[in-house]
């Protein structure tokens, strides 16, 4: 099983729908983050979160909300999606500060 | 604004030839970091240089970094075809917020 997961891996929706993301991890990790890739702009962080206390927005966090619900989840929400965050979303999760990354595989959003 | 840049945007090479792609970054970091993507899969973390560190080695891989230029290349020796894959930057920065910041990455194609 991976180590981070994400849920679900493909989704297509309409416009001013709400969506919801999730990622869960069983690294025990504490810090968690969401990020969004479009082609040709590498990834951009939309939330990053340190502990279930602690959630931090990232560069592009207008349209989205999160929750950190236990140190394994962290959830990504767009409240009312809009065509324009038709993207591919990676959770990541890292322990403390020491610099690596684990991604999970990704979830394809795709709004009408 | 993307921390990373990476150039060139896309590289083809033959198989048993070396590959580099470069990044550059705007602002002081802690540490650099470069990732592999296979075609809309995670990303997978290759390398971890430090700001005091010149240059690392891995494998088939050698990092360097020269933080008075802002800059880090990534040598990949003897690329075989499976070293088909996107190639990211990562950067940390020195002071204020933990995250990590990813640049626009290279579209690397080694033909058999």
């Amino acid at each position: 099983d991976a180590d981070v997961t994400q849920t679900p891996r493909n989704r297509i929706t309409k416009t001013g729908k709400r969506i919801m993301l999730e990622c869960s991890q069983t690294k025990g990790h504490d810090r968690m983050y969401w990020y969004r890739q479009d082609p040709g702009l590498g990834l951009q962080l939309i939330y990053y979160s340190f502990d279930v206390k602690d959630i931090n927005k990232g560069e592009i966090s207008d349209g989205y909300s999160v929750s950190r619900q236990a140190q394994a989840k962290f959830s990504l929400s767009l409240e009312s999606a809009i065509p324009n965050q038709t993207a591919l979303y990676f959770c990541a999760t890292s322990w403390r500060d020491t610099g690596e990354l684990f991604f999970g595989e990704g979830s394809r959003l795709t709004v009408l | 604004s993307q921390q990373g840049e990476e150039d060139p945007q896309a590289l083809s090479i033959q198989e048993g030839e070396n590959a580099t792609m470069n990044c550059s970054y705007k602002t002081s970091i802690n540490n650099l970091q470069w990732y592999r993507q296979n075609s809309g899969r995670g990303l997978v973390h290759l390398i971890l240089i430090r700001s005091n560190e010149r240059e690392k080695h891995s494998g088939r891989l050698r990092v360097t970094l020269d933080t008075s230029k802002k800059s880090s290349s990534l040598l990949i020796t003897a690329s075989r075809a499976a070293d088909t894959a996107s190639y990211f930057c990562a950067t940390r920065m020195a002071s204020g917020t933990y995250k990590y910041i990813f640049g626009t990455g290279t579209r690397l194609k080694v033909l058999a």
